[in-house]
């Protein structure tokens, strides 16, 4: 059975500070995606890794692939209060048909 | 565009009832997705459908649980007696086509509360 492991799995900062959460594993994973969830919703798509060592930026989130493809992290430059939610990675095996393995998320709080 | 859409989106249950869940995929999309997130968790795979065959059902927690797409487009999650154990977010996901690479799009889930 794949598993990931996200820590912190709770985090409180203030808005402006910078943050990282992570999400490992001993599998390896074709690809990794993070997800927000936010209460209420279902979770909605951040970024896709593929290739091994992999960083992709979008604005302010930082993503990053492990080079053996086992592990990523996100971190969050200056946050802010609309970064709040839950913040899930899922690992894709590759086969398609097997739906995708998430973690049990961290959940976000940036106070104001 | 629409989205993925569920209904009902809050359903509370008794024990030892059924319940129908229901999921309007993406118009086009292939391929559907079923999840349970229990509270406090990550969403777990329940099974997966390309067009109306469902081609793995491996995460379904018990023969209580059955998912149907009849005509390849909107699906039904069935729980058959309902227990306590079963409360949880039910979320459907559809991806236009179902590859490792294909975004998959969610719906708001069902909340399933079963007293």
């Amino acid at each position: 059975t794949q598993l990931l492991e996200q820590s912190p799995q709770f985090l409180s900062i203030q808005e402006g500070e910078n943050l990282t959460v992570y999400c490992n594993s001993s599998s390896v994973f074709s690809s990794l995606q993070w997800y927000r969830q936010e209460p209420g919703e279902g979770p909605v798509l951040l970024v896709t890794v593929v290739t091994g060592g992999e960083v992709k930026k979008l604005k302010r989130l930082t993503f990053q692939f492990g080079d053996a493809r086992k592990d990523s992290s996100l971190h969050i430059t200056a946050a802010q209060p609309g970064d709040t939610g839950l913040y899930l990675c899922a690992g894709d095996s590759g086969g398609g048909a097997d739906g995708l393995t998430f973690g049990k998320g961290t959940h976000l709080i940036i106070q104001p | 565009g629409a989205g993925v859409s569920q209904s009902p989106r809050y359903k509370v249950a008794k024990r030892g009832q059924d319940v129908a869940l229901r999921c309007d995929p993406i118009s086009g999309h292939v391929s559907l997705f079923w999840y349970q997130q229990a509270l406090g968790q990550g969403p777990e795979f329940l099974t997966y459908f390309q067009n109306e065959a469902q081609l793995d059902k491996s995460g379904l927690p018990s023969d209580r649980f059955f998912a149907e797409r009849p005509e390849g487009s909107v699906s039904t999650l069935k729980i058959q007696r309902t227990q306590q154990e079963d409360s949880a977010v039910y979320l459907c996901a559809s991806s236009f086509s179902g590859g490792p690479m294909d975004t998959q799009y969610f719906g708001p889930g069902t909340r399933l509360t079963v007293l």
